[in-house]
């Protein structure tokens, strides 16, 4: 059975750091870009980063580039997500996602964790 | 970047039809996927690469596009499909990706 779930969220102060993992199972990581999408309380989704099938290629919502950092490390079928100089927006339930194997132009995310909170708080 | 405009909320009686729309210029280019979320749960995917349904999912949902315009149609509304929808699509970039603001839907 196809598995994603998040952890590594908690309750942090502004300007502290956190990383969050996802751990996927029953499907080859390998071969899959993966997604971090982030939901602030009562508020829409946001997608916030994707990184390639092999870690070689990264991208970044303006909204936090320059402040996350997506990673993976395959041999552990693992998704990574750094999130430096935490702001209190940034507070939010981040899901990691798998990406569909469609063409380019109709990639989804057909498998969602349950979401790690994410709280910045003083 | 850019944005995919959803209308916030929609009601529709059960059993009848109801018809949810998402709009942005990155649909003229990329295909809109949907996405089903309930209270408390992750995003489930209903439809894909703008007509495609997962395996799973009962075929009143359905979806469609017209420009920069796509849409997800729900025929024969039920009860466990009062819930939030929302669209997403790589965004005019083709690198980044963009979610619609959402629409809830409420089965009366």
């Amino acid at each position: 059975q196809v598995h994603l779930v998040e952890s590594g969220g908690g309750v942090v102060q502004p300007g502290r750091s956190l990383r969050l993992s996802c751990a996927a199972s029953g499907f080859t990581f390998r071969n899959y870009g993966m997604h971090w999408v982030r939901q602030a309380p009562d508020k829409g989704l946001e997608w916030v980063a994707i990184i390639s099938y092999d870690g070689v290629n990264k991208y970044y919502a303006d909204s936090v580039k320059g402040r996350l950092t997506i990673s993976r490390d395959n041999s552990k079928n693992t998704l990574y997500l750094q999130v430096n100089s935490l702001r209190i927006e940034d507070t939010a339930v981040y899901f990691c996602a798998k990406e569909t194997d469609e063409s380019y132009d109709r990639k989804a995310f057909d498998v969602w964790g349950r979401g790690t909170m994410v709280t910045v708080s003083s | 970047s850019s944005e995919l405009t959803q209308d916030p909320a929609v009601s529709v009686a059960l059993g009848q039809t109801v018809r949810i729309t998402c709009q942005g210029d990155s649909l003229r280019t990329y295909y809109a996927n949907w996405y089903q979320q309930k209270p408390g749960q992750a995003p489930t995917l209903v439809i894909f690469g703008r007509y495609k349904r997962p395996s799973g999912i009962p075929d009143r949902f359905s979806g469609s596009n017209s420009g920069n315009t796509a849409s997800l149609t729900i025929t024969g509304a039920r009860a466990e499909d009062d819930a939030d929808y929302y669209c997403n699509s790589r965004d005019n970039s083709g690198d980044r990706y963009v979610f619609g603001t959402g629409t809830r839907v409420t089965v009366l």
